[in-house]
């Protein structure tokens, strides 16, 4: 089975502070995701990520940048916290051959910003 | 127009009732079409994906793609009450290569 975790179930963070969300992967997928969802909006793209240093935009990538340095891991990163950035924060990852698109969630962070 | 569109909900139907969840999309060039279930306060969760026109089953599960409708539905046979659950349907975007959600159906299936 594939697994995905995620560093922190809950997190409660001060508005202006840097903060780490990672997500690891054991199943050697190439690509990652990063998704923030919130109530009547669905699951929105963040960034994303093909292969080890790689990354790419997703729809809502303003406010974050994402850190791929080795190929089970990718790390989102809120370099200054608002309180619109509370929300529930989801990682995927999928595998190229099998299904680009068959996408496998971890748990999820739920961050709030006070 | 959203890209992904879904009915929110909630749509309840009694314990052993067929369940009809629909989705439309917009870019006529989607090639791909998924169907994830996502309990309260948990993630989501692949349960179904199409890929031609027509129907596929698995178990109580069946998904229908149009693709001249742009139209994708999920229909739970013999409902039960631990089917109740967000579902959400995605569809990966020719543009972009990404997949893209619709807001998500609630249903509830009352015993």
């Amino acid at each position: 089975d594939v697994k995905v975790t995620q560093s922190s179930r809950y997190l409660v963070k001060r508005t202006g502070e840097k903060v780490f969300l990672e997500c690891v992967q054991d199943m050697d997928h190439e690509n990652m995701f990063w998704y923030r969802q919130d109530p009547g909006l669905g699951l929105r793209l963040i960034y994303f990520s093909y292969d080890v240093k790689m990354k790419e935009k997703g729809d809502i990538p303003e406010g974050y940048s994402v850190s791929r340095e080795k190929k089970e891991r990718f790390s989102l990163i809120l370099e200054s916290a608002s309180t619109n950035q509370t929300s529930m924060y989801l990682c995927a990852s999928s595998d190229w051959d099998r299904g680009p698109y068959e996408q496998y969630f971890g748990p999820g962070t739920r961050l709030t910003v006070t | 127009q959203k890209e992904v569109e879904q009915n929110s909900g909630p749509l309840s139907v009694p314990e052993g009732a067929i369940a009809s969840l629909n989705c439309t999309y917009s870019d006529r060039g989607s090639q791909s079409f998924f169907w994830y279930r996502q309990y309260s306060g948990k993630s989501p969760e692949l349960i179904m994906f199409i890929y031609s026109n027509g129907d596929k089953e698995d178990g109580r599960f069946t998904a229908q793609l149009n693709k001249a409708s742009q139209y994708v539905s999920l229909l739970i046979r013999d409902s039960q009450p631990s089917d109740s659950a967000t579902y959400l349907c995605a569809v990966n975007m020719e543009y972009g290569n990404k997949l893209v959600f619709g807001a998500g159906t609630i249903l509830r299936v009352k015993s």
